[in-house]
């Protein structure tokens, strides 16, 4: 069963810092990887989307990697803010078609 | 992509009753996901949904319990029979968007804040 974990569950850094937010997984057959945002009480944002066979994705101020073999994703952040205070997930797909598989998330403040 | 609409946002519930949740999808998709995700959780899958067929459902989930309906392709109900506080989570039904026949990134509705009192 694949297993997705977060590292660190919590992070808290002041405006304007660079950030990396870590995820792994234990089975390495993946068909893509996924990060979303959830802001409280709410359902999830997807921010970038890495097939199996890409290396990385890029999106305005967010970048994350993939390391399929050994089975790590990282999610950068630059120059934070404090409207990017919300929970990020990490999920992966085994095959198309299928659910994913969550972590418990980096629960992530930035402050003024 | 997909644009999920998910109703109702929120409720309050009395333990003993029953909630159903709709989820409406802006085009067709062959599978739909309802996830759970409790207080301080990550979100576990529930049952995948296919329009046609039985829901397969995973495993500590049973179909007495979240009966779910998947009359066509666009819209799916799951339904949260016979509730308890145990039950006060954020439910969530996702697709996955396609492009060019290969399946692409989930999207997620905006979640039911369930709280059972």
């Amino acid at each position: 069963k694949q297993e997705v974990t977060q590292i660190p569950a919590a992070l808290s850094v002041p405006e304007g810092e660079n950030l990396v937010l870590n995820c792994s997984f234990t089975d390495s057959a993946i068909y893509n990887l996924q990060w979303f945002r959830q802001d409280p009480g709410k359902g999830l944002t997807s921010l970038l989307l890495i097939q199996s066979s890409q290396r990385e994705q890029t999106s305005g101020r967010l970048n994350a990697s993939l390391d399929k073999s050994s089975g790590r994703s990282t999610l950068y952040i630059a120059a934070s803010q404090p409207g990017d205070s919300a929970t990020y997930l990490c999920a992966v797909s085994t095959n198309s078609g299928y659910a994913l598989n969550f972590g418990k998330g980096t629960s992530l403040l930035v402050t003024p | 992509s997909a644009v999920i609409s998910q109703k109702p946002s929120r409720d309050i519930c009395q333990r003993g009753t029953s909630l159903t949740i709709q989820c409406q999808v802006d085009s067709q998709v062959t599978m739909m996901f309802w996830y759970r995700q409790q207080p301080g959780q990550s979100l576990t899958l529930i049952a995948t949904a296919n329009q046609g067929s039985e829901a397969t459902y995973e495993s500590g989930f049973v179909i007495d319990k979240f009966p779910i309906s998947r009359p066509n392709l666009t819209f799916s109900t799951l339904t949260v029979s016979n509730m308890s506080p145990e039950d006060s989570s954020i439910y969530l039904c996702s697709v996955e968007g396609t492009f060019r026949g290969l399946n692409t990134e989930a999207f997620f509705g905006q979640g039911t804040r369930l709280t059972v009192v």
